[in-house]
């Protein structure tokens, strides 16, 4: 168990629609990443945030965006989607150690588009 | 920009036999290198990085990686396989100064048999 939880485990909803996950870091970790995890991109990063701020993004569409609040959990919000968003989604948190951040990965959220 | 490369995307062992799961990375810095383990409808466990101190590195359930600049490898080994290390396996690099970014390799699929 890294300590970081997601919710829901599994998420299925149709084309179109809206849908939030949610992320809790480990305790003491100010910083949160998003990651998808499909067939076809393997698992490609999405976008990080560090104690409330955007600190850096990576492949994520217009149509997902995420925030980080004052309790520090997190949450991915995907809308209008389609049916390649299906995928799993991690978060991530991380501490540093010895100058490198290591990052800590939840249990994910799969999440099917019908 | 970083990258990894895994030569293998599926590996057959048998129980008792060594290990080694071949990656090569691309960095114009000095590279973190981590190797994180994927069990299946599991999430991701980190089971060793390098941040360059000691080259060899050791991580947990028996396994190391060495980190060789000269042929920018950072190959996973075990010298003794078990059922359980059957597992979807992923070699990932994060630069300095990219917000800690990871990128992964497309992952070698471990299977060990009787």
């Amino acid at each position: 168990d890294s300590g970081v939880t997601q919710t829901p485990k599994h998420l299925i909803t149709a084309t179109g629609q809206r849908v939030t996950l949610r992320c809790s870091p480990r305790s003491g970790d100010l910083s949160v990443y998003w990651y998808q995890q499909s067939l076809d991109q393997g698992l490609q990063f999405l976008i990080q945030y560090y104690n409330g701020e955007e600190r850096a993004k990576g492949n994520i569409l217009e149509r997902f965006s995420a925030q980080q609040f004052p309790d520090l959990h997190s949450e991915l919000n995907l809308s209008s989607l389609e049916l390649g968003d299906s995928a799993l989604y991690f978060c991530a948190s991380s501490v540093v150690q010895g100058g490198t951040d290591t990052q800590y990965f939840g249990p994910g959220t799969r999440l099917t588009v019908l | 920009a970083q990258s990894v490369t895994q030569l293998d995307s599926h590996v057959s062992v048998s129980e008792g036999t060594p290990v080694l799961l071949r990656c090569n990375y691309s960095s114009s810095y000095s590279p973190s290198l981590f190797w994180y383990v994927q069990h299946p409808n599991k999430g991701l466990q980190l089971l060793l990085k390098y941040t360059s101190a000691a080259t060899l590195v050791k991580g947990i359930n028996g396994f190391e990686a060495e980190f060789k600049k000269s042929e920018t490898s950072f190959h996973l080994t075990k010298p003794s396989a078990h059922m359980s290390d059957a597992a979807e396996y992923f070699c990932v690099v994060s630069e300095p100064g990219t917000a800690s970014k990871l990128t992964f390799g497309t992952g070698t699929r471990l299977q060990v048999t009787l």
